[in-house]
């Protein structure tokens, strides 16, 4: 299947800062996704984008489609506690099929 | 709640049983789908429907897994003779056509 890379593997840092994850691939990829997973539940959609270059806000979260269309960023603005968790990327070649990254640990300290 | 329900949340059986999950999709949704995850991975694509129709099959689904939608509602999935490295979280995701896909909470398998 295709590969997604997200990077960092993990990040740690303190209440109050600001946080920035990306995802690279090799493939093209027509939709992105960032998803959040707390343990023992389901991904809950963040961030879906549609289009080359787009960028698009949910609060504090803020997702880019890159110009290339190989790659995402996600950034989170002023983390709070409740933000820990593993962040995925999700992306979608034509069809139907999403291909997930391997996550970003994210760890919050108060 | 109007989300996707899995059920059940865990499942604990010995290796060589037979399990079946199902799930209920977001009711307007007429695509369904089902991931596995491993420990430390993201979700790995099964298989997934249109409606009732099967539209696509992950090379990861072996002969033992089986997946229906009767009735283009919930669907069920089965894992039959159940090995060591089936212990899994299943995941059951639904859209509305190519929309952005709205996961459930999972169903926890652990092989004994």
């Amino acid at each position: 299947g295709q590969q997604l890379n997200q990077s960092p593997q993990s990040m740690f840092i303190q209440e109050g800062e600001d946080v920035s994850m990306n995802c690279t691939s090799s493939s093209i990829f027509n939709t992105w996704l960032w998803y959040k997973q707390d343990p023992g539940e389901g991904p809950v959609l963040l961030i879906a984008l549609y289009k080359a270059g787009e960028l698009t806000s949910n609060g504090r979260l803020t997702a880019q489609f890159g110009i290339t269309r190989k790659d995402s960023f996600l950034n989170i603005s002023a983390s709070i506690p409740s933000d820990v968790g593993i962040y995925f990327c999700a992306g979608q070649l034509s069809g139907n099929q999403f291909y997930f990254g391997t996550g970003t640990s994210l760890t919050v300290i108060p | 709640d109007t989300g996707v329900s899995q059920n059940p949340r865990h499942k604990i059986t010995k290796r060589g049983q037979n399990v079946t999950f199902r799930c209920d999709p977001i009711s307007e949704h007429n695509r369904l789908y089902w991931y596995r995850q491993t420990l430390g991975q993201g979700p790995e694509f099964l298989t997934y429907f249109q409606n009732e129709a099967q539209l696509e099959k992950s090379r990861l689904l072996s002969d033992r897994f089986s997946a229906e939608r009767p009735k283009g509602s919930f669907s069920t999935l089965e894992i039959q003779r159940t090995e060591q490295g089936d212990s899994a979280m299943y995941l059951c995701a639904s859209s509305l056509q190519e929309g952005p896909q709205h996961f459930g909470d999972g169903t926890r398998l652990s092989i004994l």
